[in-house]
């Protein structure tokens, strides 16, 4: 069964300086990875998605993710973090091939930026 | 812009009442839809998969009759939630694949309905 594990609850950085949020996952199969960002009281924005080929996948806002597959990680990060990036944080796991297959979430990350 | 519309953004009625849900998909038509319940501080938790022109897909714990699911159309589905009570108070969400259900799509999320029942 598929799973994502996301270890910080929370992540705090000075604006500036670079961010990481970090994500394992367990798949029995290709991997497809997600993150999305949530601000307050809305849905889900898609950020970037790993389903094959380069590593270091790029992302919207600046953020990019580093897909490491000896680690099954799939960290977050961006080399200079704004306040506006302040949000919840969520890694996921596709169920399956198709962009039909449901999609387990992570717990979470909140990601705070101090001026 | 928004390729997923979800309203309402927030409800709150008396315990007791029905209450539906709708999800749209802008632009494109989608087979399947999911619905999300979100806790406060919490993840999203997947209730069930919404399929035009079938019964949706429930997960596990998630009770069918009160949470009935309709999806009429290839751009509409809706989420009721029956005889609602105050533990059925929560953030729901949902999310359909955008464009052709390959490999490559990601998917879109509504902007959410917050639910409060009185």
């Amino acid at each position: 069964a598929q799973s994502v594990a996301q270890p910080e609850d929370q992540v705090n950085v000075a604006e500036g300086n670079p961010l990481t949020v970090k994500c394992t996952y367990s798949v029995s199969g290709n991997p497809y990875l997600f993150w999305y960002v949530q601000y307050p009281n809305r849905g889900l924005q898609f950020l970037l998605k790993y389903i094959t080929g380069d590593n270091l996948v790029k992302g919207s806002y600046g953020f990019e993710a580093e897909f490491n597959k000896s680690q099954t990680s799939f960290h977050l990060k961006k080399p200079s973090a704004l306040v506006s990036d302040s949000a919840l944080y969520f890694c996921a796991v596709r169920a399956g091939y198709s962009s039909a297959s449901k999609i387990i979430f992570g717990s979470g990350t909140r990601l705070s930026i101090r001026p | 812009g928004a390729v997923v519309s979800q309203h309402p953004s927030r409800v709150i009625c008396k315990s007791g009442t029905s209450v539906k849900i709708e999800c749209r998909s802008l632009d494109f038509q989608a087979t399947t839809m999911f619905w999300y319940r979100q806790f406060p501080k919490q993840s999203l938790m997947l209730m069930a998969t919404s399929n035009e022109g079938s019964k949706a897909t429930y997960e596990q714990g998630v009770e069918k009759d009160k949470f009935l699911i309709n999806h009429a159309s290839l751009t509409l589905s809706t989420l009721t939630v029956t005889s609602a009570h105050p533990e059925d108070s929560s953030f729901y969400i949902c999310s359909a694949p955008f464009g052709v259900p390959g490999n490559n799509q990601p998917q879109h999320f509504g902007d959410g309905t917050r639910l409060s029942i009185l």
